[in-house]
């Protein structure tokens, strides 16, 4: 298996709900990241977990809530979130830090409403 | 602070066409990354680049670095329309703590039968 799955594919929530994004990988890969990408834009860091801890939080809103319960699984968790916040998130993964290459799962397109 | 910087950031070309994309970064870094990325789609992993003067092809596309000059290229030969998307680089700035991506803004080719 040398890919990465999101679901759901496309989310529409409203400003007051909860959902999560789900992302899994079954390569084997310690590294797990989520991305952000708006339209014509290119792809943002959000969040890196290595070995199943959080490394990088690029200062996103707490209404993003990550999570890895284990090295083959990534949330992310979203609360009271913003019609800005709609965009393309990707999640990603990569064997280690000193990895040759980052396998991109197929997205998540979220509209808030 | 970190920059990536492609250009140009539209191409529209002729088949049959050659033509050179190009990737200029601000900080050190041995690792670059090219990605494809079709409207409405995840980035799809073109080429990795690991060190100076590093060349890869495939197909109608060969890419190559230059880390002294901190300049990556994509070069496009004999353009097809098949080709026409984003392409993406990326500039791996991981130190042993992080893990990381910076990408350009990409650069949208549109190839004319």
């Amino acid at each position: 298996d040398t890919e990465v799955t999101q679901t759901p594919k496309h989310l529409v929530m409203g400003m007051t709900n909860k959902k999560s994004l789900k992302c899994e990988q079954h390569m084997g890969h310690r590294a797990m990241y989520w991305y952000k990408q708006k339209a014509k834009k290119p792809p943002e860091l959000m969040f890196v977990y290595s070995y199943e801890k959080l490394s990088i939080n690029e200062s996103v809103p707490s209404r993003f809530s990550p999570e890895c319960p284990n090295s083959s699984l990534l949330n992310l968790h979203l609360h009271a979130l913003q019609p800005e916040d709609s965009a393309l998130y990707l999640c990603a993964s990569s064997q280690d830090f000193f990895r040759r290459g980052y396998t991109f799962g197929s997205g998540t397109r979220l509209t808030v409403v | 602070e970190l920059k990536v910087e492609q250009n140009p950031l539209f191409l529209s070309m002729q088949e049959g066409k050659n033509y050179t994309i190009y990737c200029n970064y601000s900080t050190t870094s041995d690792r670059l990354y090219w990605y494809r990325q079709d409207p409405g789609k995840s980035l799809e992993s073109l080429f990795v680049l690991l060190s100076n003067g590093a060349v890869k092809q495939e197909g109608r596309l060969m890419a190559s670095l230059d880390t002294k000059a901190r300049l990556s290229t994509l070069h496009i030969t004999a353009a097809v329309h098949d080709l026409s998307a984003t392409y993406f680089c990326a500039v791996d700035v991981s130190s042993s703590n992080t893990g990381k991506l910076i990408f350009g803004q990409g650069t949208t080719l549109q190839v004319k039968p």
